[in-house]
């Protein structure tokens, strides 16, 4: 079974200031990594994917992989209130036949707030 | 540019009647299609995932049912809907060479009463 595991919050944090979501996964073999955003009633939308150890910048968003650690996380920087959203992890299937069906695997989310 | 269609945006049926969601993909060729539902407060639950024209696999045993008729044409079935398929229905795609980004549709949210 794989599991992805993000805190699911709520997260608040006040304008202007970097939020921090945090994830972690179970499967060592896994060489995939996607952050999305969710707002409220809305589908899922991709902001960010990893494949690479280290540090991944886009705009105000950086990406942290660390595979030793199995650890992946998003920097959201001068957090925004419009960055008020469920933030997803998901993680591809690592060396089996999920991986070549492109198939992911999905947190539940951790809800953030940004207040003005 | 590639785009995901969903419909209906919304549904409201009652329990035991049939459910028929569609979706469908423009831009792109021989996509990787998914079927999510989100129930509320809850995470992504894989449905069914389909490689081409008529290879379903399905993830978990329930009434759905799944079809994919045309490449880019992915139908998400129910004969008898029960009040636990309430939910958010996602479609998405991916081109899934080796692991690609997956992109989903606008969801169909579905009450049944």
């Amino acid at each position: 079974q794989k599991e992805v595991e993000q805190n699911s919050g709520p997260l608040s944090v006040p304008e202007g200031a970097i939020a921090s979501l945090n994830c972690t996964y179970s499967d060592r073999g896994s060489q995939s990594f996607f952050w999305y955003r969710q707002y409220s009633g809305k589908s899922p939308e991709l902001i960010m994917f990893i494949y690479s150890n280290g540090d991944k910048e886009d705009g105000r968003f950086t990406a942290q992989l660390n595979k030793a650690s199995q650890y992946v996380s998003l920097l959201i920087r001068d957090s925004q209130p419009s960055d008020s959203a469920t933030y997803l992890c998901a993680v591809n299937g690592g060396a089996d036949r999920g991986s070549t069906l492109g198939r992911l695997y999905f947190g539940r989310g951790t809800q953030l707030t940004v207040w003005p | 540019s590639q785009t995901i269609h969903q419909w209906p945006a919304t549904l409201v049926q009652p329990v035991g009647s049939p459910l028929s969601l569609e979706c469908t993909v423009e831009g792109t060729s021989n996509p990787n299609l998914y079927w999510y539902r989100q129930a509320a407060g809850r995470g992504l639950q894989l449905l069914f995932y389909s490689v081409g024209i008529g290879q379903i696999s399905s993830e978990v045993p329930q009434n759905l049912s799944a079809s994919r008729p045309q490449d880019r044409q992915f139908i998400l079935s129910s004969k008898k809907l029960l009040l636990s398929d309430s939910g958010f229905y996602l479609c998405a795609w991916s081109l899934g060479q080796p692991v690609s980004e997956q992109y989903f549709g606008p969801g169909t949210r579905l009450t049944v009463t």
